[in-house]
């Protein structure tokens, strides 16, 4: 069964605090994303990765990092959380280049105080 | 790069009432067309896709528009019921490139 993972599903931290959230599929897909989705703005891109240690920066990359280390995992980092990064972080992946799905995670909402 | 609006921002109707959403995008090449439904609390669930080839899609409860022409993409719920009281977006992808671009979407009200 196609499955795309996100842990936590809720976070709570503190201004000045490191969060990671963590993303798994288990499709081997070469493609993952990092979006934020923000009351009337849809889903806004963070990162692309597009296989292990091939990151790239989308629209909104300021204040997050990303790690890619095994295919299956791709992690979301933010260093010195800010209370403007409270948000829900979704993760999807995708087969690769030539592709059109994309399979989405159930998100993680990341308040941050 | 590619630019996604989506209208309308909010919607209303009553159940039985159709409802319809659009979508206009701006580069030519995009190939790929994608509507979600998203309900509260919940991830995006894909309910159609659309490729450049194709204009009309139907699915249960909906039909789905393409004018490439205009480079429009429409969501037409043609009876609406409350179950189908959500949050749609709409995304397009071309061939080219692996990113998505999303409109910001349609909260969608159906009164009983």
């Amino acid at each position: 069964d196609m499955k795309v993972t996100q842990m936590p599903r809720y976070l709570i931290k503190r201004m000045g605090e490191n969060v990671l959230l963590e993303c798994g599929q288990d499709m081997s897909h070469e493609t993952m994303y990092w979006y934020r989705q923000d009351p009337g703005l849809g889903l806004q891109l963070i990162y692309i990765s597009y296989d292990v240690d091939s990151n790239s920066e989308g629209d909104i990359p300021k204040g997050y990092r990303v790690s890619r280390k095994k295919r299956e995992h791709f992690s979301l980092i933010l260093d010195s959380a800010k209370t403007n990064q409270t948000s829900v972080y979704f993760c999807a992946s995708s087969p690769g280049l030539g592709s059109y799905e994309q399979y989405f995670g159930p998100g993680t909402r990341l308040t941050v105080l | 790069g590619e630019q996604v609006e989506q209208r309308p921002p909010h919607l209303s109707v009553r159940e039985g009432d159709s409802a319809v959403i659009t979508c206009t995008y701006t580069d030519p090449n995009s190939y790929y067309f994608f509507w979600y439904k998203q309900e509260p609390g919940a991830s995006l669930q894909l309910l159609m896709k659309v490729f450049s080839s194709t204009e009309i899609n139907e699915g249960q409860g909906f039909t789905v528009l393409l004018n490439k022409k205009d480079k429009r993409l429409s969501l037409n719920l043609t009876a609406a019921h409350p179950g189908d009281s959500a949050a749609y977006f709409c995304a397009v992808k071309n061939t080219g490139y692996q990113n998505f671009y999303f409109g910001k979407g349609t909260s969608l009200t159906v009164i009983p």
